[in-house]
């Protein structure tokens, strides 16, 4: 069974304070892992894919890399608009299911 | 960009009704999903359809089922609405390579 567990469930930051966020996962053979971003309220909205162990994606203040057990997502230099709840998700080979982690809620403290 | 447009921000049912809850997709895509999230289980998946008039069952279907008619919408039922299926619901719809885009979610509350 695909599993995905992020950590840590909440991050407390400086403005200014880089970090990163972790998502291990286990799954059969991986077709594509995905990072998105949700705001209180609203759906989650699409941050990066990664397909391959070593790959790496940038994105203004965001960094994500791939290893073959878990991603990392990096953040350098937060500002306040970077705070909300960041979700992990694997896509498996033969399966149209994504399986998500429980997210981090992260917080960017002015 | 594609559109993922769920009809209802916010719902309140009484117990016991049928619930209908629309998601149109404008990307033509094939793949469509419902997901409920809830606090501490993350995102779960009820049903997910991948051509028009097919739908699979996901993770938690009980209580549920689906209707796909057209291409762009995917309905989600709830037969007979319980407390236990006060939840925001999402729908998805995927693309290639930007794996799924998400609607913006309704809030449903069951009393």
């Amino acid at each position: 069974e695909d599993q995905v567990t992020q950590s840590p469930e909440a991050l407390r930051l400086q403005e200014g304070e880089s970090s990163s966020l972790n998502c291990s996962y286990t799954v059969s053979g991986l077709r594509g892992l995905f990072w998105y971003r949700q705001d209180p309220g609203k759906g989650p909205e699409f941050l990066f894919t990664l397909y391959s162990a070593g790959e790496e994606k940038e994105k203004e203040r965001l960094q994500a890399t791939l290893t073959k057990k878990e991603s990392f997502l990096h953040i350098t230099a937060p500002k306040p608009e970077d705070s909300a709840t960041y979700l992990c998700a694997v896509h498996p080979f033969g399966n149209e299911k994504l399986t998500f982690g429980t997210g981090t809620r992260l917080t960017i403290i002015p | 960009d594609v559109k993922v447009t769920q009809s209802s921000r916010y719902l309140v049912k009484r117990t016991g009704e049928k619930v209908f809850l629309e998601c149109v997709q404008d990307m033509d895509h094939e793949n469509m999903f419902w997901y409920r999230q809830d606090p501490g289980l993350g995102l779960r998946l009820i049903y997910f359809s991948y051509d028009v008039k097919m739908k699979e069952k996901g993770d938690i279907p009980e209580g549920y089922s689906v209707s796909r008619e057209k291409k762009e919408r995917f309905s989600l039922i709830l037969e007979s609405a319980s407390t236990n299926q006060t939840s925001m619901y999402l729908c998805a719809s995927r693309g290639t390579v930007n794996g799924y885009t998400f609607g913006s979610g309704t809030r449903l509350t069951v009393v």
